[in-house]
């Protein structure tokens, strides 16, 4: 069946300009989550949803970023003025619920480029 | 507040040897841990996880974990290293709360030597 989807899968953008990154998850899931990996590093958790309520944004870098979802489906996410340290691959993940016991099934990014 | 450390962020074995990425995590609470695989250009795959119960964990393409309390580690192993193993590796606790948030750790890659 149809995995999570992230679109588009490589953006280079010029610094402090906006950018909306897009996740379509597996349908039926109600949890979706954001995360960002920085080249050479691990995972760092951005903000998850349920339904479409986000009650942990805790992992969001600055007021320049947001995210929201809708119709508990498709997620933006949305970075404004662009910095060259926003650049990294943003993940996208979705659950079933956030049950500590339901697999994160991951989209295959979106490389994002701040030149 | 949790963390998770992985040793060695390259790890290159031999094709037939054993594989061994460590990991070690600090935790307020009883932790769920994972095990997730990221080969190029793909998302990331769920390997395995210890939740509760046995504490010798199996997963996916012969590899396995143990949770070792004692030691604050979750050490994947697959006795007999295959090129297609070639990936990079990430470890992962669960902070357990409703929101199942996920702290990884840095990752290590593995390359696989014919």
């Amino acid at each position: 069946g149809a995995g999570v989807s992230q679109s588009p899968s490589n953006k280079v953008t010029e610094k402090g300009k906006d950018v909306e990154l897009r996740c379509d998850p597996i349908s039926g899931h109600t949890a979706l989550y954001w995360y960002r990996q920085r080249l050479g590093q691990g995972l760092e958790f951005l903000i998850y949803f349920q339904g479409n309520s986000a009650p942990d944004k805790s992992g969001l870098p600055s007021d320049r970023f947001s995210a929201e979802r809708t119709g508990e489906s498709v997620s933006t996410l949305t970075i404004q003025r662009t910095q060259q340290e926003d650049s990294a691959v943003y993940l996208c993940a979705s659950s079933t619920r956030t049950g500590m016991n339901s697999p994160l099934h991951f989209g295959n990014g979106t490389r994002l480029t701040v030149t | 507040a949790q963390s998770v450390t992985q040793l060695g962020s390259h790890v290159s074995v031999s094709e037939g040897a054993l594989v061994l990425l460590r990991c070690n995590y600090s935790s307020s609470v009883p932790p769920y841990l994972f095990w997730y695989v990221q080969y190029p250009n793909q998302g990331l795959q769920l390997l395995l996880k210890y939740t509760t119960g046995a504490t010798l964990v199996k997963g996916i393409n012969g590899f396995e974990a143990e949770f070792k309390k004692s030691e604050t580690s979750f050490h994947l192993t697959k006795p007999s290293a295959h090129m297609s193993d070639a990936a990079e590796y990430f470890c992962a606790v669960s902070d357990r709360t409703a929101g199942n948030k996920l702290t990884f750790g840095g990752g290590t890659r593995v390359l696989v030597k014919p």
